[in-house]
């Protein structure tokens, strides 16, 4: 029982490359999230799906899109990558109220 | 919108004593979570303690407990007897997509 995994866990991209951070979940949980967490501050929000095929924004969405086509599976795109986006991502489950957190993704864009 | 405030950014305890951190938040819901994350060093989120706001009494897990006020909207996180290894930001944490304060780093002296 693995929990949630994040792959990668490190990544430096050029500014306005792309790409996918992938969050997999092995508790059979409905609710998965994505985080990013700035130095100086707590996690912020920035997508969610309640449900596999479902997605939704959260506080902080733009630049950034989602896909849940797998229960197990939540995928966090970055189409055109800005130094704005350089942060820790976490990606997070739960099945009813207790968020169970991967270990982060730390990007860097430049 | 909810929010949630930490105003402590930093604390130190001395080992085996007592610290208290302190979390506000602002919310016209009546029923919802509260939560006090643990990240150390590994960056890894772990769930330190949860409180279900319809419930009156505080809840406690092993050195850890709160003060839940719901009507003064407080909710402090109190660690008895600390150790070495509580030593971590502490981020208190509202709802269920979650709504994080900025987090207290707690240092602990030996």
């Amino acid at each position: 029982n693995a929990g949630v995994t994040q792959t990668p866990k490190f990544r430096v991209l050029k500014t306005g490359q792309s790409m996918t951070l992938l969050c997999a979940q092995d508790m059979n949980h409905e609710y998965m999230y994505w985080y990013r967490q700035d130095p100086g501050m707590g996690l912020r929000l920035i997508h969610y799906s309640v449900g596999e095929g479902t997605t939704a924004k959260g506080e902080v969405p733009d630049g950034y899109n989602v896909s849940r086509l797998k229960k197990q599976n939540f995928l966090l795109g970055l189409e055109s990558a800005a130094p704005s986006q350089t942060s820790v991502y976490f990606c997070a489950s739960s099945q009813i109220t207790e968020q169970y957190f991967g270990p982060g993704t730390r990007l860097t864009v430049t | 919108a909810q929010t949630v405030t930490q105003s402590q950014p930093e604390m130190s305890v001395q080992e085996a004593e007592t610290v208290t951190l302190s979390c506000t938040y602002d919310t016209s819901e009546s029923d919802y979570y509260l939560f006090w994350y643990k990240q150390p060093p590994s960056r890894q989120m772990i769930l330190v303690i949860r409180q279900e706001a319809y419930k009156q009494q505080n809840a406690t897990e092993n050195r850890f407990s709160v003060n839940f006020q719901k009507a003064a909207k407080s909710f402090s996180l109190k660690i008895s007897d600390s150790q070495l290894g509580d030593a971590a930001m502490y981020f208190c944490a509202y709802g269920n997509k979650l709504v994080f304060g900025a987090g207290t780093i707690l240092r602990v002296k030996s």
